[in-house]
């Protein structure tokens, strides 16, 4: 079957950096994404990783390990509003309809 | 460009009632797709389309049909409304529906079911 694993909560302090793990199990592998969803609102994309390695876009990094069927994203300097969930979707390789499969989503709280 | 357009934002049906949510992009995206999201639960794709005149089915179709006639258009129909369609909805579209293509999501509808 397909399973996407990631921390329900997570809180941090302004300022500080946090990661934000994701552990998946899927029929192939086609790419990995991390989107942030503020309250209310829809979700953003904000990181794409196919290759094994470390993606940086300014604040925000995300680092895909395919063997261990793992990523984890990266927020340097946290800011409140960074206050969000963040969702990781994995594209498996079936062609039927598991198209993107995205996990539950971590809600991490910044406080000052 | 205003991106992709949901409505209603809220809505709430009785038991048995059909209702439509419309969703429109200005984009020329390809592919378009509808989610629903539940608490605990990761978003889940209910029927998709890669161009007009396509359409196919997601992880959780019943209930909910689709059609696409335009590029711009793709709304979804609830036939007779239950309470397990409870849920917020979300459109999203991509440029062709590339392995690698971000999506593009609307700002959802919040639909309750009684």
């Amino acid at each position: 079957g397909q399973n996407i694993d990631q921390p329900t909560e997570m809180t941090a302090t302004e300022g500080a950096i946090v990661q934000i793990n994701c552990t998946y199990q899927t029929s192939g592998f086609n790419g990995l994404f991390w989107y942030q969803q503020h309250a209310g609102e829809a979700p953003t994309f904000l990181s794409y990783n196919v290759l094994d390695g470390l993606e940086e876009k300014g604040r925000f990094s995300s680092f895909l390990s395919r063997s261990k069927g793992y990523s984890y994203l990266l927020l340097k300097e946290l800011q409140m509003k960074d206050s969000a969930s963040y969702l990781c979707a994995v594209r498996p390789l079936s062609y039927n309809t598991d198209k993107l499969i995205f996990g539950t989503g971590t809600r991490l709280q910044v406080f000052p | 460009n205003a991106g992709v357009t949901q409505t209603p934002k809220f809505q709430v049906l009785k038991t048995g009632q059909s209702m439509t949510l419309q969703c429109a992009q200005d984009m020329n995206h390809e592919y378009m797709s509808w989610y629903r999201q539940d608490p605990g639960m990761g978003l889940r794709l209910i029927h998709y389309s890669v161009g007009a005149g396509i359409t196919d089915q997601g992880e959780v179709p019943n209930g909910y049909n689709v059609s696409r006639s335009t590029t711009e258009d793709f709304p979804l129909r609830l036939l007779s409304a239950a309470p397990s369609q409870t849920s917020v909805y979300f459109c999203a579209s991509s440029p062709t529906g590339g392995d690698n293509e971000k999506l593009f999501f609307g700002s959802g509808t919040q639909l309750s079911v009684l």
